[in-house]
């Protein structure tokens, strides 16, 4: 079945370091592609997406690049803040029809932005 | 902007007792989805509605049901409680035809309901 792969937190930074979290999926077919963010005590908000191969999900200085040759979909921010504290979930939307809507979450990643 | 809006927040029962919580999508949204996340793990899929019909279903206990009416609110409704039902429950939302290929249908998640079963 399909499922998604992301590094282990806590991921510990200091306030305008550079963030990478690790994803990789596996899935038939050509799923899209989301991280979401959960900040402490709150609900999920979604960060950004990719529905096809190549596309790049962009928000907030938050980016990730949908690579079909390496099944993967890395989240990236050059300088991170304090108030980026947060986890954040790479999730998968199958591209069957009998699948939408139904999110395949990977483990999630905490990610702690010291000043 | 209107949100998907969950309640109640919070809710504390005893075990073997029975909750019920309430979700209301985003306006023109036509489909639901319920999904729950135990203590540090990660959201898991329970069940989705389309036009007050189920559309699909997931790891959702017996114990467990769900619908969704015709001002499509949707209701998880849960018996017999046990002690690891105690979780935060997501109620999320999509409009009709954003699906497919291009994979467009995106969620819009509520706040969560956490359950506390003692």
């Amino acid at each position: 079945g399909d499922s998604v792969t992301q590094m282990e937190g806590p991921v510990t930074l200091s306030e305008e370091a550079f963030l990478t979290i690790n994803c990789t999926y596996t899935a038939t077919g050509y799923p899209s592609l989301f991280w979401y963010v959960q900040y402490p005590g709150e609900g999920l908000q979604l960060l950004l997406k990719a529905t096809k191969a190549d596309d790049k999900g962009s928000n907030k200085g938050f980016e990730a690049t949908y690579r079909k040759e390496t099944t993967s979909f890395h989240l990236e921010k050059g300088s991170v803040q304090v108030s980026d504290s947060a986890v954040y979930f790479c999730a998968l939307m199958p591209s069957l029809t009998d699948s939408w809507g139904k999110l395949q979450f990977g483990a999630g990643t905490q990610v702690v932005v010291t000043p | 902007a209107a949100g998907v809006i969950q309640s109640p927040r919070h809710l504390i029962k005893e075990k073997r007792e029975t909750a019920t919580l309430k979700c209301y999508p985003i306006p023109r949204h036509d489909t639901v989805y319920w999904y729950q996340q135990g203590p540090g793990q990660d959201p898991q899929f329970l069940i989705s509605f389309y036009e007050k019909m189920q559309s699909d279903k997931g790891s959702i206990p017996d114990r467990f049901s769900a619908q969704q009416f015709s001002d499509y609110h949707s209701e998880l409704n849960m018996s017999s409680l046990e002690l690891g039902d105690s979780a935060l429950y997501f109620c999320a939302s999509s409009p009709t035809g954003t699906g497919g290929p291009s994979g467009a249908n995106v969620l819009t998640f509520g706040a969560g309901s956490r359950l506390t079963v003692l």
